[in-house]
């Protein structure tokens, strides 16, 4: 089935630093990824869809220029949570979509854990 | 954004009794899905429906796309305990939209 790789799976930051997680579809080519926040216990809140060759498209509250979205080849979306801060922290997990028609199912990576310190 | 409507929020059963949850949304989905998420991982599909009124099985589990295609249900069947876990549907159109999710434990 196809995978799709996140990484880190978890990390431990400073206040004011930034990081970027990766999300790779493994064996298929995702011309659109999402990025997802879920608080404990909560569910996945949709923060922006991701597209390949393009500018991200930002769920509304999302901050642009907070996380910062690229998606510079099929197989590969970065999130960067810039100048993070203790509210931050959550886990976020990106999804890609396998297949080009728009209701190809979502396949989703194992998340990535971030704490900010 | 807009979320589906998902019941129950968690359900305690007993090893071997079967499972019922659904889901309904104001607005029309061209596709329902139903994910499992066990702590620390990321949801994992486990049916996909793509017409009204499609009812699809995977193994114990049996979900169903409404008519209306505004709700959808998911039944899980002879439960065990690996069974446990957040259940979420997700309604898919341009993006996808969850569930808040349903919060099962079996005891043994």
């Amino acid at each position: 089935g196809a995978v799709v790789s996140q990484h880190p799976s978890w990390v431990i930051c400073k206040s004011g630093t930034s990081v970027k997680i990766e999300c790779r579809s493994l064996d298929f080519q995702a011309t659109t990824m999402f990025w997802y926040r879920q608080f404990p216990k909560q569910s996945l809140m949709l923060m922006a869809t991701s597209n390949e060759g393009s500018k991200a498209t930002y769920e509304q509250g999302v901050e642009k220029d907070k996380f910062l979205i690229n998606h510079a080849s099929l197989t590969l979306s970065t999130l960067t949570v810039t100048s993070a801060h203790p509210e931050d922290s959550s886990f976020y997990i990106c999804s890609a979509r396998q297949g080009l028609i728009y209701n190809s199912p979502l396949h989703f990576g194992n998340g990535t854990r971030l704490t900010v310190t | 954004g807009q979320q589906l409507n998902q019941s129950p929020q968690s359900m305690f059963i007993q090893e071997g009794e079967d499972v019922s949850m659904n889901c309904t949304s104001s607005s029309i989905f061209n596709t329902w899905l139903w994910y499992k998420q066990d702590p620390g991982e990321g949801p994992v599909l486990l049916i996909a429906l793509y017409k009204a009124g499609e009812l699809t099985s995977n193994g114990r589990l049996t979900a169903q796309f409404g008519i209306t295609r505004k709700d959808s249900f998911l039944n899980i069947s002879a439960s065990i305990p690996s069974d446990v876990g957040i259940y979420f549907c997700a309604g898919q159109d341009n993006d996808m939209r969850f569930g808040a999710g349903t919060r099962l434990t079996v005891k043994p």
